[in-house]
């Protein structure tokens, strides 16, 4: 049990364009997803927290408009990257929580033309 | 300020050996902390949590520690394979219920 998935696993886009990524919990339901990036050779860094039904808690620093999160049911968060630039060039995971453990999607990797 | 420190440098030890990973933390009080595995260009993968009450916790060949009062946890594998090469990440959770990891170490099991 406790399965996340994420799709696309890779994508690759032109600067300018948005981008969605989708995650989802296969076998629980999550009231609570987390979107992290992480650069090589670096940890996961916290982007934002992704409440079902409310609206997105987001880390100082990371902006609300251009990463936008919508957590429309229990199993599905979807993070936009709006006007992708190089820079949003990154490895992006989503996790969900159930009971005090997190688990993790299988990350998507952007990059941005 | 709060931190999660875990080795930088990469851990290279020969097969069959015990692999044994550091992470200490600072100005936290955490009610558990977790370990994971990550291996390049995937998500970490969850493979124990102990909690503040528990000195010591077992899967497998895996053995967790958790030592409040020196702000350390130790991650142990026994008689590694290559197999077990990844990145060891520890994590701990904030008051706000956030997921704090450390920067991870690299582990690499030789035959």
């Amino acid at each position: 049990g406790a399965v996340v998935s994420q799709h696309p696993s890779w994508v690759i886009c032109k600067s300018g364009t948005s981008v969605k990524i989708e995650c989802r919990s296969l076998d629980f339901q999550a009231t609570t997803m987390f979107w992290y990036r992480q650069f090589p050779k670096q940890s996961l860094m916290l982007m934002a927290t992704s409440n079902e039904g409310s609206k997105a808690t987001y880390e100082q620093g990371v902006e609300k408009d251009k990463f936008l999160i919508n957590h429309a049911s229990l199993t599905l968060s979807t993070l936009t990257v709006t006007s992708a630039h190089p820079e949003d060039s990154s490895f992006y995971i989503c996790s969900a929580k159930w009971g005090n453990e997190q688990y993790f999607g299988p990350g998507t990797r952007l990059t941005v033309t | 300020s709060q931190k999660i420190e875990q080795n930088s440098e990469a851990l290279n030890i020969q097969e069959g050996k015990t692999a044994t990973l550091t992470c200490n933390y600072t100005n936290y009080s955490p009610a558990y902390l977790q370990w994971y595995r990550q291996d390049p260009g995937r998500g970490p993968v969850f493979l124990l949590l102990i909690r503040e009450n528990e000195k010591e916790k077992r899967k497998e060949r895996l053995k967790v520690t958790f030592d409040t009062t020196l702000k350390q946890s130790l991650f142990h594998i026994t008689a590694s394979q290559p197999a077990d090469s990844a990145t060891y990440l520890c994590a701990l959770e904030d008051q706000g219920g956030k997921l704090i990891f450390g920067q991870g170490t690299e582990l690499s099991v030789k035959p």
